[in-house]
């Protein structure tokens, strides 16, 4: 039973270019979430989605940030014109309802911005 | 103000013995639950232990326990019997509220725990 999966796991961008980022939740999970982690900070809630349904964005920049959940394949977080600030690392985690106790997070993306 | 609070930038301990790891929360919530979380070098989230806020017992999971005083509102993580592979950041994290609302996860900044040989 393959856990989270992200990928890329290190992902270089100069400014001003995109970063995709994918996660394939658990099989069986429906619910996902995505988390930043800045230098020396903890995580912190981005965006929650449901297939094909964004529930909640509340932590997600205003500009230059997307997230889908399609009804096929993986959630894509999208970052259009990066810059230095985006440098983190970003989190994909799972559940199987949104409730459930436990969230079962991927190895995270390294984003690095040059 | 801070909903989690970890106050420990680093913490040392000598291997073989047990260490406290301090988290407090803040949350005018009655149903909440609160999560420790293993960061090693390599960077994956590691669920170790999970205390809800009506469980009366501390949680535990093999070396690890949770000491869950409610009233002071901390969830201390201790961690008996340090190994090496224990050296590690550990991140407190907390969920509020029931049902399909208390999705996100608030954590802490973390306390980097290095475990001397």
């Amino acid at each position: 039973n393959a856990g989270v999966m992200q990928n890329p796991r290190h992902l270089v961008r100069r400014r001003g270019q995109e970063a995709r980022l994918r996660c394939s939740p658990m099989k069986g999970h429906s619910h996902v979430y995505w988390y930043r982690q800045l230098p020396e900070e903890g995580l912190k809630f981005m965006v929650y989605l449901q297939k094909e349904n964004i529930i909640d964005e509340s932590g997600m920049p205003k500009e230059r940030f997307s997230a889908e959940f399609p009804k096929e394949g993986p959630s894509i977080l999208r970052i259009q014109q990066v810059v230095r600030g985006d440098s983190a690392a970003y989190f994909c985690a799972s559940s199987p309802l949104p409730d459930s106790y436990e969230q079962y997070f991927g190895p995270g993306t390294r984003l690095t911005v040059t | 103000a801070q909903k989690i609070t970890q106050t420990q930038p680093g913490m040392f301990v000598q291997e073989k013995e047990a260490v406290t790891l301090d988290c407090t929360y803040d949350t005018s919530d009655q149903s909440y639950g609160l999560f420790w979380y293993k960061q090693p070098s390599s960077g994956e989230m590691i669920f170790l232990i999970y205390q809800g806020s009506y469980d009366e017992q501390n949680a535990t999971e093999g070396r690890y326990s949770l000491n869950f005083q409610k009233a002071r509102k901390s969830a201390n993580l201790v961690i008996s019997a340090s190994q090496l592979g224990d050296s590690a950041m550990y991140f407190c994290a907390m969920r509020e509220g029931r049902g399909g609302s208390n999705y996100k996860l608030t954590f802490g900044k973390g306390t980097l725990l290095t475990v001397n040989p």
